[in-house]
C-alpha cells in the first residue's frame, strides 16, 4: 500500500524556518516525481514545488521561489521542503504528493502537516 | 488567485445531475494539457476522480464522469449522493509557469 506521511509542520514567527518532511513507503519511491501542494485553512488547492525522480530538476511557485527549496533522498524514502523567510501568508496545510509515471496528475496524497506563520 | 477558474459552488437533490467548468487559458488548457479532477471530502486530503480529462482510477464510481469540449473541460456527478458532498478541483499543468496549476474549487452540496 502507497504511504505517504508529512511531519514537521507546527507554529512559527514570521521571517523563521521550517523543514518538512514526507516519508514515503510501499512503492519504489526513487522512480517518483514528486511534489508539495499547499491549502491554507478555508481556500483552494496551491501547487508549490515539484522535485524529478533523480533529484536534478525542480521547480517552484512564483509566491514561494527563491524562499522555498524541495529535496529528496532516496536512501531514505524521503520528500523535504525547507522553508525561510516564514510568512504570515505561507500559513497552510502542506501536502506531499505523488506524481504517476511520465504522467502530470497526483495519484497519493499525504495526510497532510499544518504550519502556522504567526508571532 | 487561482489560474483555472470554477464555479464557487453548485448544488442538487439526490439522484440529480451536476457539472462543474474549468475554466483556464491558452498556457494551460487551451495549449492542449489534460485536465484531472480531485474530490475533497471535510478534512481529509484530496483524492483523484478523474485523469487524463475523462478517464476514473479503479475504484471511482462511474457516476462521475469528466470531459474536455474543445477548450472547456468539465466533470459531472450523475446520480448525485449524500456522500458526494465534497470540494471538487480541476487541475492541469501551464507551460507559462512551468509548473502545476489548481481550479478555484467547487463546493457540491446535496440538498
Amino acid at each position: 500500500e502507497v504511504q505517504l506521511v508529512e511531519s514537521g509542520g507546527g507554529l512559527i514567527p514570521p521571517g523563521g524556518s521550517l523543514r518538512l518532511s514526507c516519508a514515503a513507503s510501499g512503492f519504489s519511491f526513487s522512480r517518483y516525481e514528486m511534489n508539495w501542494v499547499r491549502q491554507a485553512p478555508g481556500k483552494g488547492l496551491e501547487w508549490v514545488s515539484y522535485i524529478s525522480s533523480s533529484g536534478s530538476t525542480t521547480y517552484y511557485a512564483d509566491s514561494v521561489k527563491g524562499r522555498f527549496t524541495i529535496s529528496r533522498d532516496s536512501a531514505k524514502n524521503s520528500l523535504y521542503l525547507q522553508m525561510n523567510s516564514l510568512r504570515p501568508e505561507d500559513t497552510a496545510v502542506y501536502y506531499c504528493a505523488r506524481n504517476v509515471l511520465l504522467a502530470h496528475y497526483f495519484d497519493s496524497w499525504g495526510q497532510g502537516s499544518l504550519v502556522t506563520v504567526s508571532s | 488567485q487561482s489560474v483555472l477558474t470554477q464555479p464557487p459552488s453548485v448544488s442538487g437533490a439526490p439522484g440529480q445531475r451536476v457539472t462543474i467548468s474549468c475554466t483556464g487559458s491558452s498556457s494551460n488548457i487551451g495549449a492542449g494539457y489534460d485536465v484531472h479532477w480531485y474530490q475533497q471530502l471535510p478534512g481529509t486530503a484530496p483524492k483523484l476522480l478523474i485523469y487524463d480529462n475523462n478517464n476514473r482510477p479503479s475504484g471511482v464510481p462511474d457516476r462521475f464522469s469528466g470531459s474536455k469540449s474543445g477548450t472547456s473541460p468539465s466533470l459531472a456527478i450523475t446520480g448525485l449522493q449524500a456522500e458526494d458532498e465534497a470540494d471538487y478541483y480541476c487541475h492541469s499543468y501551464d507551460s507559462s509557469l512551468s509548473g502545476y496549476v489548481f481550479g478555484s474549487g467547487t463546493k457540491v452540496t446535496v440538498l
